[in-house]
Parts: structure tokens; sequence; C-alpha cells
């Protein structure tokens, strides 16, 4: 049965880097699936960021292209957003999810972890 | 503005039928709408893929279809533990879209 496990730091300060990491278990990262990453505002609803392969190919949302990176780690099976001079629209709950084709849906979804940007 | 345009809300009583709409251009509305639930303070959940499709577990009174450049959720015999909010996505050009969402009401 396949995990994921979002973490990282709730509080970011405005222009600094918000990074998060998602654990996988119960399966690999390197099996043949993509790995998205969505927010969700306080109260508002879901947005794409973007998703990768294992082998670093990436798609990432337009608004957000130029501040993303992506990243995945085979040796622990996990993957990584960072996105940079954060502010406050930036505040959101991130959620890590399982993508079986770039073209398909996303299943299953970490938790979800929150990110407020302030300082 | 979402490039999926879906109602704000909707609303049924117990053992009545809803559908939610999910409207976009034909472009964005193509083989790979899927629909997610999300009750509040939880991640959202698979209900849909591939316009009709329904995972494992997902009850047959979920159902997914798709007319021109509309996709449609429609949950028959509704019962109190559908009242949540429901996300349309589909792929576009490398890209994922979401609509607004919609939430649902049982009366």
């Amino acid at each position: 049965q396949v995990q994921l496990q979002e973490s990282g730091p709730g509080l970011v300060k405005p222009w600094d880097t918000l990074s998060l990491t998602c654990d996988v278990s119960g399966y690999s990262v390197s099996s043949d699936n993509w790995w998205g990453w969505i927010r969700q505002p306080p109260g508002k609803g879901l947005e794409w960021i973007g998703y990768i392969y294992y082998s670093g190919s990436t798609y990432s949302n337009p608004s957000l292209k130029s501040r993303l990176t992506m990243s995945v780690d085979t040796s622990k099976n996990q993957f990584s957003l960072r996105l940079s001079s954060v502010t406050a629209v930036d505040t959101a709950v991130y959620y890590c999810a399982r993508k079986p084709s770039a073209k398909g849906w996303f299943d299953p979804w970490g938790q979800g972890t929150l990110v407020t940007v302030s300082s | 503005q979402s490039a999926l345009t879906q109602p704000a809300s909707v609303s049924g009583s117990p053992g009545q039928s809803i559908t939610i709409s999910c409207t976009g251009t034909s472009s964005d509305v193509g083989d790979y709408v899927s629909w997610y639930q999300q009750h509040p303070g939880k991640a959202p959940k698979l209900m849909i893929y591939d316009v009709s499709n329904r995972p494992s577990g997902v009850p047959d009174r979920f159902s997914g279809s798709k007319s021109g450049n509309t996709a449609s959720l429609t949950i028959s015999g509704l019962q109190a533990e559908d009242e949540a909010d429901y996300y349309c996505t589909s792929y576009r050009s490398s890209t994922v879209v979401f609509g607004g969402g919609t939430k649902l009401t049982v009366l």
C-alpha cells in the first residue's frame, strides 16, 4: 500500500526558500510513476505546483516555474520541492501525491502540511 | 481564475441524485478528467479518473461522464457522508488544471 508523508518547516520567512520533502513508503520512487505537488491556500481551492519523474524530468505550473525546483532522491525513496522568494501568497497546505502517468490522475495523496509565510 | 469552471455549490437531499459540472475549452476537457472528494481538514481522495473510471473502493453511486467541453460527476443515492468539496482536474499540454471546486451540501 502506497503511503506518502510530507515534512518540512511549518513557518518560513518572507523571501526565504520553502523546502518540503515527501517520504514514500510501500512503493519505489524509481518505478514508472510521476510524483506531484499540489497546494491549497487556507479556505481556497487546489493549485497544481508540478510533478517529477525519477529520472529528473519535470513539469511545472508556469506561474511558479521560475521559483520552483523539484528533485528525487532514490536512495531515500523520497522527492522534494523548493520554492524560492516566498511571500504571504505562498501560505498553503502543501500536498504530495503519486501520479501514475504524466497525463493522469493523482493517487494517493499525502495528508498535507501547512506552511505559513510570515516574519 | 480556474481554467475549469465548476458551480460554487450544489445541494441535495438524502437519496437524491446530483450532478456537478466542470466546463472548459475543448483542449482542457479531454480524456484525462479526474474528480476528487475532499472533506474538511482532509487530503483529497480520487473518486473518478479518465472521465468515467472508478478506483477500487469507490462506491458505484459515483459516476463520471463527458459531453463536449463539459465533464460531469454524478452522485446517486446521496448520503450524508457525501457532503464535501469536489474538484475536477484535467491534463493540458503537460500541465494540470484544476476546477475551482464545488461544495456539496446534503440537506
